[in-house]
């Protein structure tokens, strides 16, 4: 089976920087992608990591460490309209984390 | 243009009775899913289906039943409704080797009553 492991929840300011975690387990790992979500939208694609190491887009970067069978998504420079649910998803599509709420405050 | 629709987006219907939810995505991608988002936004697959193939059937109950007439369509049929339903289902799609990103409809809100 496929399981992926988030945090629930984090506030923090704007312009602060926020990090979340997803460790996972799966029998065969094709890489690892983060998706965000607005309450009320659909889940949008962000960022994957297919080999280990960091890859960077804008304000958002996504790490991946294969042998630890773990990820991290990165933002920075927190705007209020990164306010969203955060998931990891194992590249295979199968298995999604249960998603890690951002709150962006003044 | 909207690359992956579903329709309806809301729909409130009462305990027992059966409802379709129909998506259809105009990406030319060969693979599309179903996807179940419950109050806690826990994300879970309901069904892959690749080239109108049934690829993913995960553990779902025989209530739900997709229909596939071709690969630019999938369909959520789902009989004798339970509170239990109620959720928002997606349906997203994407091309299997060619992409790593999948393309979410914009969500059915369905509610039980």
């Amino acid at each position: 089976g496929q399981s992926l492991e988030q945090p629930s929840e984090v506030t923090a300011v704007e312009g602060a920087i926020v990090q979340i975690n997803c460790t996972y387990q799966t029998s065969g790992f094709y890489g690892l992608s983060w998706y965000q979500q607005h309450d009320g939208g659909a889940p949008t694609f962000l960022s994957y990591n297919g080999l280990d190491g960091l890859e960077e887009t804008g304000r958002f970067s996504s790490f991946l460490s294969r042998s630890d069978s773990y990820g991290y998504l990165l933002l920075q420079e927190l705007q209020m309209k990164d306010s969203a649910s955060y998931f990891c998803a194992l590249h295979n599509r199968l298995a999604f984390g249960k998603g890690n709420q951002v709150v962006v405050i003044p | 243009d909207t690359a992956v629709s579903q329709t309806p987006k809301y729909l409130v219907t009462q305990m027992g009775n059966d409802k379709s939810i129909k998506c259809e995505q105009n990406l030319g991608h060969d693979t599309m899913y179903w996807y179940k988002q419950d109050s806690k936004k826990f994300l879970k697959i309901m069904f892959s289906y690749n080239n109108k193939e049934l690829i993913i059937n995960e553990t779902v109950p025989n209530r739900f039943s997709p229909k596939s007439p071709d690969k630019a369509h999938l369909n959520l049929h789902i009989n004798s409704l339970e509170l239990g339903d109620s959720a928002v289902y997606f349906c997203a799609s994407t091309n299997t080797g060619l992409s790593n990103t999948i393309y979410f409809g914009e969500g059915s809100w369905l509610t039980v009553v």
